[in-house]
């Protein structure tokens, strides 16, 4: 497509459910970020996919947070047993290579209650 | 450590009034340079980026970026400011090898404009 896509873009869940949310990236970017943004504050990087490497994971917060990516198609953020601490906007961005810059997709708003 | 400093937390300025938001890094080499632009309830818009060159950059929206290897600086201005441009604004750079993939951001800078 013309731009990142992120599905759903908003997601009401109970605390203790499981959620999964998807980014579509720009078709041939290799590269995908997802990044956690808490209300009024900054990115917070949770983790990064380039091409076929190993995952760079430094920024998830817990092992409730996991996330896969098939290739350099579809990524699936996954977050088990949600606390209300997860509530947040979550972003995905995607690039060819880090300085072509990175486009963002608009995020899911998901709140946890 | 490797970190990207955004001084301001919040401004406020006049509608026509001049604007510059800073942005410092801390690299032993030249980083990739980046400004973003994030509207209330939005994703992240690029507004320009520096690669290499003339180290004044234009952007889109009417913004430009000045890179300062002395000072390590990358500080965003646009001569300006619109109502439209109440926002929060994000510096990231881009650096090769190192943590967290390879994109880092500061920690934003919101504009509020008085009419």
């Amino acid at each position: 497509g013309a731009g990142v896509s992120q599905s759903p873009s908003n997601k009401v869940t109970e605390k203790g459910k499981d959620v999964e949310l998807r980014c579509d990236p720009i078709s041939g970017h290799t590269a995908l970020y997802w990044y956690r943004q808490r209300l009024g504050q900054g990115l917070e990087f949770l983790i990064y996919f380039q091409g076929n490497s190993a995952p760079d994971k430094s920024g998830l917060p817990s092992d409730r947070f996991s996330a896969e990516r098939t290739g350099e198609s579809v990524s699936t953020l996954t977050i088990q047993r949600t606390q209300q601490e997860d509530s947040a906007v979550y972003l995905c961005a995607s690039s060819y290579g880090g300085h072509y810059g990175y486009t963002f997709g608009s995020g899911t708003r998901l709140t946890v209650v | 450590a490797q970190s990207v400093t955004q001084p301001d937390i919040h401004i406020t300025v006049s509608e026509g009034a001049s604007l510059e938001l800073r942005c410092n890094y801390s690299y032993g080499a030249t980083p990739y340079l980046f400004w973003y632009v994030q509207s209330p309830g939005q994703g992240l818009q690029l507004l320009l980026k520096y690669f290499s060159g003339d180290t004044l950059v234009q952007g889109i929206k009417g913004f430009e970026a000045e890179f300062k290897r002395s000072q390590s600086s990358f500080n965003l201005r646009k001569p300006s400011v619109h109502w439209s441009d109440a926002a929060e604004y994000f510096c990231a750079v881009v650096l090769y090898g190192g943590s967290q993939g390879n994109l880092i951001f500061g920690k934003g800078t919101k504009l509020s404009v008085k009419p």
